[in-house]
């Protein structure tokens, strides 16, 4: 049982490209969610989807995009990378069921733009 | 949404003391209220949890206590140890009558536990 995996771990681009960030849980979670966490603003909710084929916004999702084709994967695709993307970028997932559950996070992006 | 203030923002204490962080939140309808460690380069994950029907949970050294009232929550470090420094986030409900489990989070403390 992997947990959450994201992958990479480490990334520079430069301004103006576009990356996908990759993020996969094994545990037949149905929610999922992408994460910013910049020094000293705790972690801001990017997009989230609450099962395949739904996403919706979270508080900052200007210039990202995901989708969720599967129950597994929950990519986030960053459309044309600025400097103030850079940013440690977090999956996580969680069950749904009646109540809110423990969130688990993948090990997280450091994402760099230049 | 819900709003989720914590302080404070850095606390350093002397090894073996008490260590007490605070959260605010501003959603009476908020019923779960976790707290997370992140240590240093490493991912969030859940060391406590508590839900609105109870007032206080303890695991070993950490506690966490709830004031609906006040709409307040605390987590509890007694005994801090070195392996205790990292930073602690607290979480709540961002639309707590709503079926999709987005979670607030406040800023964060890091704490550091001295020798």
């Amino acid at each position: 049982n992997a947990g959450v995996t994201q992958t990479p771990k480490f990334q520079v681009l430069k301004t103006g490209q576009s990356m996908t960030l990759q993020c996969a849980q094994d545990m037949n979670h149905e929610y999922m969610s992408w994460y910013r966490q910049d020094p000293g603003m705790g972690l801001r909710l990017i997009h989230y989807s609450v099962g395949a084929g739904i996403t919706d916004q979270g508080e900052v999702p200007n210039g990202y995009n995901v989708s969720r084709s599967t129950t597994e994967d929950f990519p986030l695709r960053l459309l044309s990378a600025a400097p103030s993307q850079t940013s440690v970028y977090f999956c996580a997932s969680s069950l749904r069921g009646r109540e809110v559950t423990e969130a688990f996070f993948g090990q997280g992006t450091r994402l760099t733009v230049v | 949404g819900e709003n989720v203030e914590q302080h404070p923002s850095t606390l350093s204490v002397q090894e073996g003391d008490s260590a007490v962080i605070k959260c605010t939140y501003s959603d009476s309808a908020s019923n779960y209220f976790p707290w997370y460690k992140q240590e240093l380069g490493k991912r969030p994950q859940l060391i406590i949890d508590i839900r609105s029907n109870v007032g206080e949970k303890k695991d070993q050294r950490i506690a966490v206590t709830l004031n609906k009232t006040a709409k307040h929550f605390s987590l509890h470090i007694t005994e801090t140890q070195p392996e205790d420094s990292a930073v602690y986030f607290c979480a709540a409900p961002d639309d707590p009558l709503s079926n999709d489990y987005k979670l607030s989070f406040g800023a964060g403390t890091t704490v550091t536990v001295r020798a």
